[in-house]
């Protein structure tokens, strides 16, 4: 079963503007990911942030961990057209072994489109 | 981080065939993962293939009707069996946590 929701389901801007998208999830967790995706293709990793970080920041990325409420954002600064995709957050479980090793649960995913 | 070629990336398949998928590492890796992404949603873990021994299934995926094998620490393979146009979804593989997780290009299945 899918660990946790995002939102919006959908978002739309115009080129320039920030993009923020929030995940929440229901488990403990080791880390939290996010991943791009593009017209329904392969996943393309973009940042990790651990446990115990809060705050993390990859080019125009932005990424924030608050554990206490179990949710993560993801700020896009300044995006452009390229930037069109679907969003989601991935979550490893905290004290993740035997067969729950290396999973990731995905959260359900934002879509993104910014407009010329 | 592993680099994974995937294919094929699309296929279009009558109900009641089998489609396999392959998917080739460039680097030795000890956990390769398959998932499904059904139109519209995200992607569901349908099981962990370690090489030498059997895959691990999720819940509500059994290996009669998605077989796996893992030959070896370089490639592995999903084969869809006896398709419905329910299994239509983009089908991928990824590695991981060694090195980051990567995934391949993923496959679009349409079962008509």
């Amino acid at each position: 079963s899918q660990q946790g929701e995002e939102d919006p389901q959908a978002l739309s801007i115009q080129e320039g503007e920030n993009a923020t998208m929030n995940c929440s999830y229901k488990t403990s967790i080791n880390n939290l990911q996010w991943y791009r995706q593009n017209s329904g293709r392969g996943l393309v990793h973009l940042i990790l942030i651990r446990s115990n970080e809060r705050e993390k920041h990859s080019g125009r990325l932005r990424v924030t961990l608050d554990t206490s409420k179990k949710s993560s954002s993801l700020l896009i600064t300044a995006s452009r057209a390229a930037d069109t995709a679907s969003y989601f957050c991935a979550t490893v479980p905290a004290n993740a072994g035997g067969t729950s090793y290396g999973k990731l649960t995905f959260g359900q995913g934002t879509i993104l489109t910014v407009h010329p | 981080s592993a680099v994974i070629s995937q294919k094929p990336s699309r296929d279009i398949c009558q109900r009641g065939t089998s489609l396999t998928i392959q998917c080739q590492v460039d680097s030795q890796v000890t956990m390769m993962f398959w998932y499904r992404q059904q139109p519209g949603q995200s992607l569901t873990l349908i099981a962990t293939a370690n090489q030498g021994s059997e895959a691990t299934y999720e819940s509500g995926f059994v290996i009669d009707k998605f077989p796996i094998s893992r030959p070896n620490l370089t490639f592995s393979t999903l084969t869809v069996s006896n398709m419905s146009p329910e299994d239509s979804s983009i089908y991928l593989c990824s590695v991981g946590p060694e090195g980051g997780y990567t995934f391949g290009s993923g496959t679009r299945l349409t079962v008509v």
